[in-house]
This record gives C-alpha cells, structure tokens and sequence, in this order.
C-alpha cells in the first residue's frame, strides 16, 4: 500500500512565523502536491511537484514555497504565517497507470495561525 | 477556465436507498474523470476512475457513469448504509494534464440515516 505520511496532524503557530510541513511518500513516485482544504472552497492545488528540485506553481501559490531536494519529501513552507493561511493542508502523490494518475493523499496538516 | 461543480452540498437518505450524486464541468474535455471519499478529518480517498470512451463503471455497489456529450458524471451507492456517510469528491484532470494534476469539486456530504 502506500503510504504518504505527513509529519504533524495539529499545529498551532503565530503570525509571523516560519512553518515548515512535511510530506514523506514511501513509493518512489515522482509527482506530489500540496492542496489546502477549506470549508465551502474545497481542495486548491498550492504547488506541485514532478521531479526532484523541480515545482510548479498550483492556483493559489501566494505566501508559500517548497522543497523538493530528494523524491521521497516534498515541503510546504509558510515564510511568514498569516492568519488568513489557517487550514487543513493535505499532500498527495500521484501513480500513474495506463495513463491516468490516481491520488494518494496523507492524513492532512491542520494548521492554526493565531 | 474550467469549472467543476457537485450540484448538492448535502444529501440525506434512508439506509437502504440508492445514492446519486452529480459532477458537472464546463470549458473542458477531461480524458478522464475520478471520485473519492473523505471522511472528517482525514485525507481523501481513491474510488473509482472512469475514462472519456468508458460509459459506466461498477465497483462492489459503486457505480459512476460519464456522459461527456451532458459534461457530467453520476456516482451511485445502492444499499446504501450508515457507513457510506463521508463526503464524496469529484475530480477532474486539469490544466498540465500531463502532470497528473486534479481539478476537484466542493464535495457532497452523504448521510445515510439507520
């Protein structure tokens, strides 16, 4: 099975502040993407990524960044968190067969910024 | 740009019933077209993928049909029970199709009454 593990369920930091979340996939797969889920909006692709150090802009890419130095992790970055950042954010991998791409998502981030 | 839109945010039903649920897209020709299950608190889940040329797919009491001609797809639960209550996602491959990247719906919250 496979597993894409997200390295904190709950945070909580203030404005201002840096945060890193984590994203962790145990099945070499080369695209992952970091989503925000909020109520009445549904998920928004943030940025993707389909190869090690490459990324692409998602739909709402303003106020984060991220990482992808080995295949295995990809980091969602807040440089300066805002309260309007406060979320649930949920990483993805994608396997691809016969030419379609199936998500796998992690137990998502959900992040308060007070 | 291309929009995709699950009809209802809530729907009820008896145990028992069928479930049918709506996926709407405009401004797009998907080659493909995919619904999950999310439950509160956790990431989405896989269901069911159907493609362009494919009319109707079945998986156990799942069925999704796709009619690209209406620009929608149906997502069926027949004998439906308490545990089928989630939210069902719509998703749709967006734009940089070749990335794998996902459009997705709102989401329709399914509760299945005992």
């Amino acid at each position: 099975d496979v597993k894409v593990t997200q390295s904190s369920r709950y945070l909580v930091k203030r404005t201002g502040e840096k945060v890193f979340l984590e994203c962790v996939q145990d099945m070499d797969h080369e695209n992952m993407f970091w989503y925000r889920q909020d109520p009445g909006l549904g998920l928004r692709l943030i940025y993707f990524s389909y190869d090690v150090k490459m990324k692409e802009k998602g739909d709402i890419p303003e106020g984060y960044s991220v990482s992808r130095e080995k295949k295995e992790r990809f980091s969602l970055i807040l440089e300066s968190a805002s309260t309007n950042q406060t979320s649930m954010y949920l990483c993805a991998t994608l396997r691809w067969l016969a030419n379609t791409g199936e998500l796998f998502f992690g137990e998502g981030s959900r992040l308060t910024v007070l | 740009s291309q929009k995709i839109e699950q009809n209802s945010e809530a729907l009820n039903i008896q145990e028992g019933k069928t479930a049918t649920l709506t996926c709407n897209y405009t401004n797009y020709s998907p080659a493909y077209l995919q619904w999950y299950r999310q439950d509160p608190g956790r990431g989405p889940v896989f269901l069911l993928l159907i493609r362009e040329n494919e009319k109707e797919k079945r998986k156990e009491r799942l069925k999704v049909t796709f009619d690209t001609t209406l620009k929608q797809s149906l997502f069926h639960i027949t004998a439906s029970q308490p545990a089928d209550s989630a939210t069902y996602l719509c998703a749709l491959e967006g734009y940089g199709g070749s990335q794998g990247n996902l459009i997705f719906g709102k989401g329709t919250k399914l509760s299945v009454k005992p």
